[in-house]
C-alpha cells in the first residue's frame, strides 16, 4: 500500500505571507504517461473537502491562482503565495495511483 | 452540477449492519464513477471504496474489505454503502463523492474527487 506523509502537521501563518506544505509518497506517483497521480484537497472548518490541485500541478476550476502544486515522483509541495484568512483549514494530499490514500493532513491557522 | 445528499447514518451496535445512501440530483449520475470517504471524529480523511459508472468494478480500502459493499442504482440516481460487521473504529462521518475526469490527449483519463456531499454520521457503540 502507498503511504502518504505530510509535513508540517500544523502551520501557523501570518496573512499575506507565503505557506508551503510537503507531501511524500512511499512509492513514485509518476505514471507511465508522464503525469503524477496526486491531488491536494482543502477541508475548511465545518465543511466537506474540496479539490484544489489534481495531477500534481493542475489547479481545479475556481481555485485562486495563489495556490500552486509542484513536484514529481515521491516529493510534492503545495504552495500558497499569500495566505488569506479564508485559507484556514486542513490540507490533504492524496495519491491516485493505486486506489486512493490520503496524507494525515496539515492544519493551517492564521497567526 | 450534480449535488449529493447522504443519509442512513445513526447509532448502531458493534457487529450490526447499516446501509448508507447517497442521492444524486442529476440524471447523468449513471456516467459518474463514485467514491465513499470517511472521517473519524477529530481525525483525517480515509478513502473507503470506489465503484465504476456501471457498477461492474469495485475496490475497497483494506480496513473495510470483506465487510463493506459499495453498490449503485443508476435508475434511482443513488449510491449505497452496506456496512456489515460494524466495529467501533468505523465510527465516522461518511462522505460520497463524484469522480471528476481529466482526459489525456494520449488516451485514458484521470479521476479526481470532484463533488462531495455534506456527509452522514455513523456511530458504532454498545
Amino acid at each position: 500500500d502507498i503511504v502518504m506523509t505530510q509535513s508540517p502537521l500544523s502551520l501557523p501563518v501570518t496573512p499575506g505571507e507565503p505557506a508551503s506544505i510537503s507531501c511524500r509518497s512511499s512509492q513514485s506517483l509518476l505514471y507511465s504517461n508522464g503525469y503524477n497521480f496526486l491531488d491536494w484537497y482543502l477541508q475548511k472548518p465545518g465543511q466537506s473537502p474540496q479539490l484544489l490541485i489534481y495531477l500534481g500541478s493542475y489547479r481545479a476550476s475556481g481555485v485562486p491562482d495563489r495556490f500552486s502544486g509542484s513536484g514529481s515522483g515521491t516529493d510534492f509541495t503545495l504552495k500558497i503565495s499569500r495566505v488569506e484568512a479564508e485559507d484556514v483549514g486542513v490540507y490533504y494530499c492524496m495519491q491516485a495511483l493505486e486506489t486512493r490514500t490520503f496524507g494525515q493532513g496539515t492544519r493551517l491557522e492564521i497567526k | 452540477q450534480v449535488q449529493l445528499v447522504e443519509s442512513g447514518g445513526g447509532v448502531v451496535q458493534p457487529g450490526r449492519t447499516l446501509i448508507l445512501s447517497c442521492a444524486a440530483s442529476e440524471f447523468t449520475f449513471r456516467t459518474y464513477v463514485m467514491h465513499w470517504v470517511r472521517q473519524a471524529p477529530g481525525k483525517g480523511l480515509e478513502w473507503v471504496a470506489i465503484i465504476s459508472h456501471d457498477g461492474t468494478n469495485r475496490y475497497y480500502a483494506d480496513s473495510v474489505k470483506g465487510r463493506f459493499i459499495i453498490s449503485r442504482d443508476n435508475g434511482k440516481n443513488t449510491l449505497y454503502l452496506q456496512m456489515n460487521s460494524l466495529r467501533p473504529e468505523d465510527t465516522a462521518v461518511y462522505y460520497c463523492a463524484t469522480e471528476g475526469r481529466y482526459d489525456f490527449s494520449s488516451g485514458g483519463y484521470y479521476g479526481f474527487l470532484d463533488v462531495w456531499g455534506k456527509g452522514t454520521t455513523v456511530t458504532v457503540s454498545s
